[in-house]
């Protein structure tokens, strides 16, 4: 089994729509959440962190962590087509900055 | 934000020969530095922990020997792929933990193509 199962897609919605990533995970050690958002042949670029169960927003973008269910969620409220791109969630344990990336699920928000 | 750069951003070599890539923190010091490999619609793979003024702690399955890493200060981190063959061609990813945010910032990845 591996640490994080994310779906890689591709999923593919019309602009406007709401979207929702998902990843789950086996290690309860993980106590920080990340998402970040990367396109094609770039680095990856920080979207949201946090270390609770809740929800955290952020403009567009809301990040819900269920620590009980190891899962975490992304959802993008009024997508745009720059937000096609692959959206990756991390997860790393506390103690230090050794982070592991789910698959990544590719989007394509259609104009 | 703080800013983690890479150099080169893409490099084309022969295959035998060594490349090497720099890594660095530009405003802020980082005791430990992160490097990933990428493959074309795969997601990031962790190479190493690169620690500052110690040896790079690799994951299972990494070559040291091929993948050589150098820390030698708070801001620079340095992958040296050593006889590199085809099958090394990827995209090579850094990253710096910044201990005054608690976040962990990436450069923009170096493209190795081996020919």
């Amino acid at each position: 089994q591996k640490e994080v199962e994310q779906d890689p897609g591709p999923l593919s919605v019309p602009e406007g729509a709401i979207v929702s990533l998902n990843c789950t995970y086996s290690n309860s050690a993980f106590q920080y959440f990340m998402w970040y958002r990367q396109y094609s042949r770039k680095g990856p670029e920080l979207l949201m962190y946090t270390y609770s169960s809740g929800n955290k927003e952020d403009g567009r973008f809301t990040a819900q962590v269920d620590k009980s269910s190891k899962y975490i969620s992304l959802f993008i409220r009024d997508s745009q087509p720059s937000d096609s791109a692959t959206y990756l969630c991390a997860l790393r344990a506390s103690g230090g900055f050794k982070t592991i990336f789910g698959a990544g699920t590719r989007l394509f928000v259609k104009a | 934000g703080a800013v983690v750069s890479q150099h080169p951003s893409w490099v084309i070599c022969k295959s035998g020969t060594s490349v090497k890539i720099e890594c660095r923190s530009l405003d802020f010091q980082a005791t430990t530095m992160f490097w990933y490999r990428q493959f074309p619609k795969q997601s990031l793979m962790l190479m190493a922990t690169s620690n500052e003024g110690s040896k790079a702690t690799y994951e299972q399955g990494v070559e040291k020997d091929k993948f050589l890493i150098n820390h030698a200060s708070l801001t620079l981190s340095t992958l040296t792929v050593t006889s590199a063959h085809p099958e090394d061609s990827s995209f090579y990813i850094c990253s710096a933990g910044d201990q005054s945010t608690d976040t962990q910032y990436f450069g923009p990845g170096t493209r190795l193509t081996v020919l």
